[in-house]
């Protein structure tokens, strides 16, 4: 159980260009996801979180029209990085909560490289 | 705020000996979880253990043990009986107010195991 996926698994895209990245909870209920992000050798960095149904919560110096969160269903979050540039080549990772006191559950993270 | 320490970067162990890998933390909320997390080479990031502030015995979850010492606020992680699939990245993982909230991450530790 608690299953968490992610789509697609590896990105490449021209500079300029939107990616959109999925992450469903597979064998249970989200009500809570959360998308981090990971450079090459450092830590995950939260990003935001992400509420079924209302506004995604944004960290600190990260640029919420650039980075859409769509929390549209308690199984899916998308995050949405817009007019992507090199610097946002990164490996982006959610997770979700299922509810009850338990731990996050992560997806296999996606890698984004943009040209 | 929430800080994870891990003065450890790399780490190496024999197949089948124990492993300590250090984890120390600093915050001001009363209620708070501390999580293990494995991430191996492709990336996933792998619930391994968690423990409650509140809870009073060391959590354990095969051959993953927490060593939880709440007034030197640490949170080692011991491995027993290394095996070669436990080389991989490790971080150390805070949430405050118990479970299911936003996690705040170590560096990160890097384990490999010789046979």
């Amino acid at each position: 159980g608690a299953v968490v996926s992610q789509h697609p698994s590896r990105v490449i895209c021209k500079s300029g260009t939107s990616v959109k990245i999925e992450c469903r909870s597979l064998d249970f209920q989200a009500t809570t996801m959360f998308w981090y992000r990971q450079f090459p050798k450092q830590s995950l960095m939260l990003m935001a979180t992400s509420n079924e149904g209302s506004k995604a919560t944004y960290e600190q110096g990260v640029e919420k029209d650039k980075f859409l969160i769509n929390h549209a269903s308690l199984t899916l979050s998308t995050l949405t990085v817009t007019s992507a540039h090199p610097e946002d080549s990164s490996f982006y990772i959610c997770s979700a909560e299922p509810g009850g006191g338990e731990t996050q559950y992560f997806g296999p993270g996606t890698r984004l490289l943009v040209l | 705020a929430q800080k994870i320490t891990q003065t450890q970067p790399g780490m190496f162990v024999q197949e089948k000996e124990a492993v300590t890998l250090d984890c120390t933390y600093d915050t001001s909320d009363p209620s708070y979880g501390l999580f293990w997390y494995k991430q191996p080479s492709s990336g996933e990031m792998i619930f391994l253990i968690y423990q409650g502030s509140y809870d009073q015995q060391n959590a354990t979850e095969g051959r993953y043990s927490l060593n939880f010492q709440k007034a030197r606020k640490s949170a080692n992680l011991v491995i027993s009986a290394s095996q070669l699939g436990d080389s991989a990245m490790y971080f150390c993982a805070m949430s405050s107010g118990g479970t299911a909230s936003k996690l705040t991450f170590g560096t990160g530790t890097r384990l490999q195991v010789t046979l």
